[in-house]
């Protein structure tokens, strides 16, 4: 049973260029949750998607970022026209449902590391 | 306000004692899940130890126990017997019952150093 699974671990691009970072949730898992870690920082929250729906962006800058998560397929973060502040640790989450506070389920994938020259 | 505190940036501790992570945080929801992290340099989210607001008792896993005292709005984690292979970032994270989906919001860590 496959954990959460992020690609690419690392990925290097130019400013202006666009990241695409994919997040595939565990199995029977329909919630995903995308956070950012700048360095020396800890997690902050993005958005949290449900198959197809966005479900809360609170967390999204209002401008280059967007998520999806496809009825079929991974969950997708894209940011466009990265710039050298978008250098990061983009940590993908995913739960089977919205238990309460406890969740269990709630798993963590190993992160993709954006570095922006 | 921060709704999570971690008031130690850094921490050395010595090989087979114990060490405690302050962890303070905020919030006016009687329904919440109190979390603890580990991450090492290799950079993964690995869960450690979970306190609901309504557990009677401290949770213990293993050689992690959390130190809940609900009035002060504390959740210490006491890792005790020190390993080398404990030294890492360590985060602490709640989970309201009000907020939208299961959003966690963490603190900004605790770096532990275990000296042999």
């Amino acid at each position: 049973n496959a954990g959460v699974m992020q690609n690419p671990r690392h990925l290097v691009r130019r400013r202006g260029q666009e990241a695409r970072l994919r997040c595939s949730p565990m199995k029977g898992h329909s919630h995903v949750y995308w956070y950012r870690q700048l360095p020396e920082e800890g997690l902050k929250f993005m958005v949290y998607l449900q198959k197809e729906n966005i479900i809360d962006e609170s967390g999204m800058p209002k401008e280059r970022f967007s998520a999806e998560f496809p009825k079929e397929g991974p969950s997708i973060l894209r940011i466009q026209q990265v710039v050298r502040g978008d250098s990061a640790a983009y940590f993908c989450a995913s739960s089977p449902g919205t238990g309460g506070v406890a969740d269990y389920g709630y798993t963590f994938g190993s992160g993709t590391r954006l570095t922006v020259v | 306000a921060q709704k999570i505190t971690q008031t130690q940036p850094g921490m050395f501790v010595q090989e087979k004692e114990a060490v405690t992570l302050d962890c303070t945080y905020d919030t006016s929801d009687p329904s919440y899940g109190l979390f603890w992290y580990k991450q090492p340099s290799s950079g993964e989210m690995i869960f450690l130890i979970y306190q609901g607001s309504y557990d009677q008792q401290n949770a213990t896993e293993g050689r992690y126990s959390l130190n809940f005292q609900k009035a002060r709005k504390s959740a210490n984690l006491v890792i005790s017997a020190s390993q080398l292979g404990d030294s890492a970032m360590y985060f602490c994270a709640m989970r309201e019952s009000q907020a939208a989906g299961n959003k966690l919001t963490f603190g900004g860590g605790t770096r532990v150093l275990v000296k042999p």
